[in-house]
């Protein structure tokens, strides 16, 4: 059984348009994340939720919406798709927000924004 | 700022030789210190961690890490690469200060070639 998965894995999409991907893991973690990982690899940290509350939301333009229906869900919709949004998106979860604990990564969603 | 850095972009190495991944990290307060592995079209996953204690950590796969508090550095190490470790690795911190998040590097591309 996949611990976190990520659909879909891969979204192409015209620049203006509005998208969505989902995430849904089943560890029974309390905290989901989503990251954006850059054509260089670089990869950084966008929103945390945990038990469904947002606990970090770093400088993400506010065309990113995150959304937790349940705590084994996170989904990330984003408007007005820009070129500079094309990149690969993690979603991942930890089994509580405190940070000693580990992080279990979904195999990523590749957007291309055309 | 916090930061990590991964000095080496690439490192190419031939099967069944020695590797060292190098990773510095700047903070004045304590940090627990991660290494993640991600192969080639998938996530990130755990190899090993620093939080307290004995600073000759040992990981999955054959992979261990020394922190030295000292030099601020936290390199990863294999007496023996195998073509499979051939991989993207990344460092992550995160700075016991403030919010509750992991602080990638840039990553290193570790090239095993028979």
């Amino acid at each position: 059984d996949t611990a976190v998965s990520q659909t879909p894995k891969y979204l192409v999409t015209q620049m203006g348009n509005d998208k969505s991907i989902k995430c849904e893991q089943n560890l029974g973690h309390d905290t989901m994340y989503w990251y954006k990982q850059d054509s260089k690899k670089f990869l950084k940290i966008m929103f945390s939720y945990n038990n469904k509350e947002l606990i970090i939301n770093e400088t993400v333009p506010n065309r990113f919406s995150p959304k937790s229906p349940d705590k084994a869900h996170l989904n990330l919709h984003i408007n007005s798709l820009e070129l500079g949004d094309s990149a690969v998106y993690f979603c991942a979860s930890s089994a509580s927000s405190t940070s000693y604990n580990e992080q279990f990564f979904g195999p990523g969603t590749r957007l291309t924004v055309l | 700022a916090q930061s990590v850095t991964q000095l080496d972009s690439q490192v190419p190495v031939f099967e069944e030789a020695p590797v060292e991944l190098r990773c510095n990290y700047s903070s004045s307060v304590s940090v627990y210190l991660f290494w993640y592995v991600q192969y080639p079209n998938q996530g990130l996953q755990l190899l090993l961690k620093y939080l307290s204690g004995s600073t000759l950590v040992k990981g999955i796969n054959g992979f261990e890490a020394e922190f030295n508090k000292s030099q601020t550095s936290f390199h990863l190490r294999k007496p023996s690469v195998h073509i499979s470790d051939t991989a993207e690795y990344f460092c992550a911190v995160n700075i016991l200060l403030g919010t509750d998040k992991l602080i990638f590097g840039t990553g290193t591309r570790l090239q095993v070639f028979p």
